[in-house]
């Protein structure tokens, strides 16, 4: 089975600053992909950033990054010049390739900016 | 293009009530997926659906099922509700084949049993 762990129920940042989100995984797969998606108060959940596990590369997307520690299972995402924005709940995400497209989330982040 | 949809927004239900939540996919999206999420929790697989067919299935009571119609469109059903099953449940859609691992979601119906 493969769970998912965020364990930073709540964080806070500067508007500006940098802050980083952590995520901790456990699979015993090897194909699998990793997401960070946000939730602002709309409700509506929206890609952040995603990295496929067979990638050593970590993936950006503009002031967003991950670092993927393979080994360690850990997955963390760095927002860099935080927005206000940028407020919302964040969810790390595990996807399996094996049997497609059932995801497992951690239990949240909720991230706000302060002015 | 049009995003996923989700009706309704809002539910009020009381128990032993059932329930239908509805989505419509991102066009040409053929897989739906059903999610509920709950406080403390995160969200939690419900089942998947491909091509009218259920492809994947999560660990929630026969109580919880799901159907696909041709046009891809897809309903969620609750019988006999109890007060653990309020929640926000969301729908995502998604493509197949390449890019098929990226999921988009719809607002979700926010689902209260009274």
């Amino acid at each position: 089975a493969q769970t998912v762990t965020q364990s930073q129920p709540e964080m806070s940042v500067q508007e500006a600053e940098t802050v980083t989100l952590s995520c901790t995984y456990d699979t015993s797969e090897s194909n699998y992909y990793l997401f960070w998606y946000k939730q602002p108060p709309s409700r509506q959940m929206i890609l952040v950033i995603r990295q496929e596990a067979y990638k050593q590369q970590n993936a950006t997307e503009n002031r967003f990054s991950v670092n993927f520690q393979k080994a360690a299972k850990s997955f963390s995402l760095k927002i860099s010049d935080s927005q206000l924005g940028d407020t919302a709940m964040y969810f790390c995400a595990f996807m399996n390739l094996r049997t497609g497209n059932q995801f497992y989330f951690g239990t949240g982040t909720s991230l706000t900016v302060i002015p | 293009k049009a995003g996923v949809t989700q009706t309704p927004r809002y539910l009020i239900k009381t128990r032993g009530q059932q329930v239908t939540l509805s989505c419509s996919p991102i066009s040409g999206h053929r897989s739906v997926s059903w999610y509920q999420q709950t406080p403390g929790q995160g969200l939690q697989f419900l089942f998947e659906y491909f091509s009218e067919t259920q492809r994947n299935k999560g660990n929630f009571p026969g109580r919880f099922s799901g159907r696909q119609f041709s046009n891809s469109r897809s309903e969620m059903n609750v019988s006999t509700l109890e007060l653990g099953d309020s929640a926000l449940y969301l729908c995502a859609s998604s493509l197949e084949g390449p890019g098929g691992e990226k999921l988009f979601f719809g607002s979700g119906t926010q689902l209260s049993v009274l």
